[in-house]
């Protein structure tokens, strides 16, 4: 286990739900990402916190809303998703934003959009 | 990282012998490099890093290369065993940037 823990781990929405991924660091880190991995692509940014700031937003669709209340805790919004948006959800996390600071991943959000 | 194709690049080892997984990058100002390890079903998991004034590091059956001079950059892993079978990627950060450029990734398949 890296210390960053992923809910769910498996989820099939339809186009017109709403759901929300949950990712947890136990690592006493201050930076948090969101990526998105899918079929024949690189892992793509999606978001960075940093203490709790967003402080990038790599051209994401209105549709992913992501929330990070704290600096242990990053969420990942979803409503009208389309089926491409399938794809593996990773969180990771890294003791702070920039220099040589190794992310740590969790184990990521298999979804599925119908 | 290594430019985006359609396929998967693979490597087949036999057990027992070493693999030697590599990694082209073309920004001249990264200078923090780290290889990751994704098994099925889980997240990318930290193997090893190496800063650009570094042309060698080793952890354990794990060593990395990075030649500057080509942008390039290796994993050599040792005695590969088949709990080594998994896509290995490698990331690069530029110079004060502040994310992680990620490769495509290369599967690598133990044989008995």
């Amino acid at each position: 286990e890296t210390g960053v823990t992923q809910t769910p781990r498996h989820l099939v929405m339809g186009m017109t739900n709403k759901k929300s991924l949950k990712c947890e660091q136990h690592l006493g880190h201050n930076a948090m990402y969101w990526y998105k991995q899918s079929a024949k692509k690189p892992l793509e940014l999606m978001f960075v916190y940093n203490f709790k700031e967003q402080t990038e937003n790599n051209s994401v669709p209105s549709r992913f809303s992501p929330e990070c209340p704290n600096s242990s805790h990053l969420f990942l919004h979803l409503h009208t998703l389309q089926p491409e948006d399938s794809a593996l959800y990773l969180c990771a996390s890294s003791q702070r934003v920039g220099g040589e600071e190794t992310q740590y991943f969790g184990p990521g959000t298999r979804l599925l959009v119908l | 990282g290594e430019s985006v194709g359609l396929h998967l690049p693979t490597l087949s080892v036999q057990e027992g012998d070493n693999s030697i997984i590599n990694c082209a990058y073309s920004n001249s100002a990264s200078d923090y490099f780290i290889w990751y390890k994704q098994e099925s079903g889980k997240g990318p998991q930290f193997i090893i890093d190496i800063r650009s004034n570094m042309d060698k590091r080793q952890g354990q059956r794990v060593t990395v290369l990075l030649n500057k001079t080509v942008k390039h950059l290796s994993l050599q892993i040792a005695a590969t065993q088949p709990g080594d079978s998994a896509v290995y990627f490698c990331a690069e950060k530029d110079r004060g940037a502040q994310k992680l450029v990620f490769g495509q990734g290369t599967r690598l398949t133990i044989n008995p």
